[in-house]
């Protein structure tokens, strides 16, 4: 299993682009989410996904948007960079129990100038 | 809804002597609690969790942590630590409602001196 993953590892936009940011597991985990991490501030929620075709906000939603077509798919789009969404971005996953630990992705560094 | 703090920003040890790094939570019943780790330019890895039952649970790497219901309390420890430890630790609490996401703090920085 290659767990989950994250494309790409670093990316440097300037302010007003829109990339999306991709995410994929492979343990057919219904719950996704994003995260943000920013220093001292600890890991954000963007948005999450509780099972294919379904998503909610998280702490820090405005700028962003996902979707949620397919178990193995989540990805987060920025759709106006600004130099505020400059951060590491992190996606993960767990099954459908409170008590299951979250499997994250490597991270993504996003830089916007 | 539920919220964690981890009073310690930073915390430097020496190599092989102990360490505690601290965690409290809110949360309005019995909790979920989760401490990860994040080495430098990596994601985060579970060192251990809490569901019920033991309030002294063992984790990977050596890591040890104790729920203390009382003090809304879960403390990491480990007893000597080593050079590789230095890292980032997140205490995290499961979260109530239907989301079932969990809820992190804002992390502690552990340096280790040789």
């Amino acid at each position: 299993n290659a767990g989950v993953t994250q494309t790409p590892k670093f990316q440097v936009l300037k302010t007003g682009q829109s990339m999306t940011l991709q995410c994929a597991q492979d343990m057919n985990h219904e719950y996704m989410s994003w995260y943000r991490q920013d220093p001292g501030m600890g890991l954000r929620l963007i948005h999450y996904s509780v099972g294919a075709g379904i998503t909610d906000q998280g702490e820090v939603p405005n700028g962003y948007n996902v979707s949620r077509s397919t178990t193995e798919d989540f990805p987060l789009r920025l759709l106006s960079a600004a130099p505020s969404q400059t951060s590491v971005y992190f996606c993960a996953s767990s099954y459908r129990d409170r008590g299951d630990e979250q499997y994250f992705g490597p991270g993504t560094r996003l830089t916007v100038t | 809804a539920q919220s964690v703090t981890q009073p310690d920003i930073h915390i430097t040890v020496s190599e092989g002597a102990s360490l505690e790094l601290r965690c409290n939570y809110s949360y309005g019943a019995t909790p979920y609690l989760f401490w990860y780790v994040q080495s430098p330019g990596q994601g985060l890895q579970l060192l251990l969790k809490y569901f019920s039952g033991d309030t002294l649970v063992q984790g990977i790497k050596g890591f040890e942590a104790e729920f203390k219901r009382s003090q809304s309390s879960f403390n990491l420890r480990k007893p000597s630590v080593h050079w590789s430890d230095a890292a980032e630790y997140f205490c995290a609490v499961g979260a109530s409602g239907g989301s079932y996401i969990p809820t992190f703090g804002r992390g502690t920085s552990l340096i280790v001196h040789p």
